[in-house]
Formats: structure tokens, C-alpha cells, sequence
């Protein structure tokens, strides 16, 4: 049961130009959702991240936004840079009271390639 | 200076055998985690503890004993070893409830 979904396995993109990375889910008690970064050969980095009540957030070329209704949230990198190339994993979260009781649930990620 | 550290980065082992896998952060986090990439690329949850105390034991089969001697170190151990066991194991760590979580560097497991 995959409750976190990048349909996308791959995404092509010329650089300067926006990538947008799509990623839904599932089941309606996520109320954090955030977005790793992976290179090869290196474990994920964390770039950013939206609560359930916000529809974007934004730090430097890397926005988030999040549709709600629709189960759906997207990264869009603009303007695309050839070190933007890597897996990007979106993942979702339940805030939990218990301390360690949160845990990411990840899709399966998108390889995003920026093009010179 | 590595936040999230684990060793060995690539570890090649034949069935059967009895093999371990150490994360440490340096981060002051109470809570650390293991997650396995598996053949398909899906990162999942296997274990956290928060403070040495197992929290989550996600439905991981119990040749696998994590083990946190304190809040800085989590280990993994994996007895009978298994073709299927073949995977990257991460070692993650967090302090707040928002999830963002600090990766390690990950442990390429090869089961032969």
C-alpha cells in the first residue's frame, strides 16, 4: 500500500529553466510533507519542507506547494542548475506526541537531470 | 564534520553470516532511525528510538536487533543473513516532532 506516489520516475529539464516535481498521497492524516534531496552514492538531504495549513512555501529557487483537496503537493526549482541533478524524494509525516513516533514515508522518487 | 555517520559504507557478506552495521550523530538528537532502500528504490522505516527507548518496529523480521547503547549511537545487527536482506540501510537522526530528519551516508548490504 503506497501512500506516497512520484508517478514520475524521470524528468528532463534544460538549465535555467523550472523543474517541477510532482508527488500525491494517500491518506488524509499527513499533516507535514517534505522534499529530500539524493545524490549517488550519499544519503538524503533534507530541502524543504510545508505543514498541512500552508499551501507554499518558498526558500531561494526551491517553492513547494501543496493542494490539500486534491492530495497533491509539487517542487518547482527555478531557475534549474546542473548541480540540481540528483533523486528527489518527496515524503510525508504524521506529528505524533510521542517523541520518535513520527516517521517519513517516502515515494519512490524522481531523477531530475538539468541539461547545459 | 559528519552530522550522521555510519560504518561500513559497503559491506559484502555471504548468506547465512551474522553481520552489524553502526550509525552515530553528533547532532544532540534524541531520536535516530534506520531505513532500508531496497531493489525498487522505496526508502522505508524500520526502527526508531528516542533516547535508547524502541519506539517504532515497523514489521521488519527479528534477525534484525537494532541496538542504541546511547542517544548517539544506533546499531543494527542482522543474524542469518539473506539474499533478500540485500538493500542500502540508512541511519537517520531528528530532534523535533516536524520529521526532518539528517541521513547518513548509507550501508551498501550485499548478501551472496
Amino acid at each position: 500500500d503506497q501512500q506516497v506516489k512520484q508517478n514520475s520516475p524521470s524528468l528532463s529539464v534544460q538549465e535555467g529553466r523550472i523543474s517541477i516535481l510532482n508527488c500525491d498521497y494517500t491518506n488524509s492524516m499527513f499533516d507535514y510533507f517534505l522534499w529530500y534531496k539524493k545524490y549517488p552514492a550519499e544519503g538524503p538531504t533534507f530541502l524543504i519542507s510545508i505543514s498541512s495549513i500552508k499551501d507554499k512555501n518558498e526558500d531561494g529557487r526551491f517553492t513547494v506547494f501543496l493542494n490539500k483537496s486534491a492530495k497533491h503537493l509539487s517542487l518547482h526549482i527555478v531557475p534549474s542548475q546542473p548541480g540540481d541533478s540528483a533523486v528527489y524524494f518527496c515524503a510525508a509525516q504524521r506529528l505524533r506526541l510521542i517523541q520518535g513516533a513520527q516517521k517519513l514515508v517516502f515515494g519512490q522518487g524522481t531523477r531530475l537531470t538539468i541539461n547545459p | 564534520d559528519t552530522a550522521v555517520s555510519q560504518t561500513p559504507k559497503y559491506l559484502v557478506t555471504q548468506m547465512g553470516n551474522d553481520k552489524s552495521i553502526k550509525c552515530e550523530q553528533n547532532l544532540g538528537h534524541d531520536t535516530m532511525y534506520w531505513y532500508k532502500q531496497d531493489s525498487k528504490k522505496f526508502l522505508k522505516i524500520m526502527f526508531s528510538y528516542n533516547n535508547k527507548e524502541l519506539i517504532i518496529n515497523e514489521t521488519v523480521p527479528n534477525r534484525f536487533s537494532p541496538k542504541s547503547p546511547d542517544k548517539a549511537h544506533l546499531n543494527l545487527h542482522i543474524n542469518s543473513l539473506e539474499l533478500g536482506d540485500s538493500a542500502v540501510y540508512f541511519c537517520a537522526s531528528s530532534q523535533i516532532r516536524t520529521g526532518k530528519a539528517f541521513f547518513g551516508q548509507g550501508t551498501r548490504l550485499t548478501v551472496v
